[in-house]
């Protein structure tokens, strides 16, 4: 069974750009998150989608938007860039959206998109 | 609202000694799990061990286990016989629904 799979692995833009990242979750998982890692803040939640809906959202600007596809594939966009955008941004996806028992809540995480603000 | 705390930012053991992370968490519900996951260097995230609040029996998976104590909030994971794979970073993590995560423990190996 394939992972989770996100492309670009690496991107270097420009301040004031845009950026659009894609993951592909795991056959059959219908939730998609989204994080952002950085060294000095961490793990920090984005969003996440279910059904093509988002359903949880994260503390971050209205910069940052995703949407999710019939086929649950993923994209979440950056537009108008900044230097403090620079991090990895990471992709995890699961078989529900409810991850109290009897759900497993496990999340199946993808390398990740590394992007690089000048 | 709920937070979970990693005191540790970093750690260090000896090849096959036994080290444990701490993870402190606040929450006001009574059924959750938690989770511990390990970031390899350059690699993906992937699920190290997994306890529900509702089961006593503290979680093992190999050489990895948990202390869970549900009333002090704690859930610390034990790593035993420490290998040279073993070095990541590992993060705690709550899941009510949301996970809310820790900010991680950096864990060396040396040999």
């Amino acid at each position: 069974k394939a992972g989770v799979t996100q492309t670009p692995r690496y991107l270097i833009k420009t301040r004031g750009q845009q950026v659009t990242l894609s993951c592909s979750p795991i056959s059959g998982h219908r939730s998609v998150s989204w994080y952002q890692q950085t060294p000095g803040q961490g793990l920090q939640f984005l969003f996440e989608y279910f059904s093509e809906t988002q359903r949880n959202k994260g503390n971050f600007p209205g910069r940052f938007s995703g949407r999710q596809f019939s086929n649950s594939r993923s994209e979440m966009n950056v537009s108008t860039l900044e230097l403090g955008d620079s991090a990895l941004y990471l992709c995890a996806s699961s078989l529900e959206l409810n991850r109290l028992p009897p759900n497993t809540g496990e999340l199946f995480f993808g390398e990740g998109s590394r992007l690089t603000v000048l | 609202a709920q937070t979970v705390t990693q005191s540790q930012p970093e750690m260090s053991v000896q090849e096959a000694e036994t080290v444990t992370l701490s993870c402190t968490y606040d929450t006001s519900e009574s059924d959750y799990y938690l989770f511990w996951y390990k970031q390899p260097p350059s690699r993906q995230m992937i699920l190290v061990i997994r306890q529900e609040a509702y089961k006593q029996q503290n979680a093992t998976e190999n050489r990895f286990s948990v202390n869970f104590q549900k009333a002090a909030k704690s859930f610390s994971l034990k790593i035993s016989d420490s290998q040279l794979g073993d070095a990541a970073m590992y993060f705690c993590a709550y899941s009510n629904y949301q996970l809310i995560w820790g900010a991680g423990t950096k864990l060396i190996i040396k040999p």
